[in-house]
């Protein structure tokens, strides 16, 4: 069965990019939608934007100015990249497949914890 | 684009049904039969009970279901257990080629 695990680092300064990758594995990354979703502690789940395998990405109309999410088939993982960060973006991030482009999350990683901070 | 509407929380007592309700617009929990629920148990990533309205993947206890009406959707839980203690989200595929998702709903078992 398809797994998902987050990997980056916890902590980034405000102003600078936040970078997360997500390693797929038990499946292929080809032929699916792939979706990063955050939830600030104590908050509700706020969807990200998504990448086709094929690199074509859809994002948060919120978030769009600043989000990147990229597709690397030849690694079966995909990445996100939050540019500009502040205290409001600290949250627990989850990246997840996405059944179609209509929603569907699952399954989903175990989540990661980034603070932004100085 | 806006969250969907969801109770804070709700509670019920064991064996008892409880009823989640997502509310949003036309122009995406009204418009489209792509409505999902997810329950987040304590400490734990969010898990898939609910798709597509009405779907209910492998795996996912019987005693789950969901429902539409006009912009209202709603997720029910009957037979309740201590188990079932946990936050609950809706997500709906909107007009604008995005998906968003609900505030949560906090469900307690008296």
């Amino acid at each position: 069965q398809v797994q998902l695990q987050e990997s980056g680092p916890g902590l980034v300064k405000p102003s600078e990019t936040l970078s997360l990758t997500c390693i797929v594995s038990g499946d292929s990354i080809n032929n699916y939608y792939w979706s990063w979703i955050r939830q600030p502690l104590g908050k509700g789940l706020e969807w990200i934007g998504y990448v086709y395998y094929s690199g074509s990405a859809k994002y948060n109309p919120s978030l769009k100015s600043r989000v990147t999410i990229s597709v690397d088939t030849s690694k079966n993982q995909f990445s996100l990249k939050l540019r500009s960060v502040t205290a409001a973006d600290t949250a627990v991030y989850y990246c997840s497949r996405v059944m179609y482009s209509r929603g569907r999350f699952d399954p989903w990683g175990q989540g990661t914890l980034v603070t932004v901070s100085s | 684009q806006s969250a969907l509407t969801q109770p804070a929380s709700v509670s019920g007592s064991p064996g008892q049904s409880v009823t989640i309700t997502c509310t949003g617009t036309s122009s995406d929990v009204g418009g489209y039969n792509y409505v999902s629920w997810y329950g987040q148990y304590p400490g734990k990533a969010p898990k898939l009970l609910i798709y597509d309205v009405i779907h209910r993947p492998s795996g996912v206890s019987s005693r789950v279901s969901g429902s539409k009406s006009g912009n209202t959707a709603s997720l029910t839980i009957s037979g309740l257990q201590a188990e079932d203690e946990a936050d609950y989200f809706c997500s709906s595929y909107t007009d604008s080629s995005t998906l968003v998702f609900g505030g949560g709903t906090k469900l307690t078992v008296l």
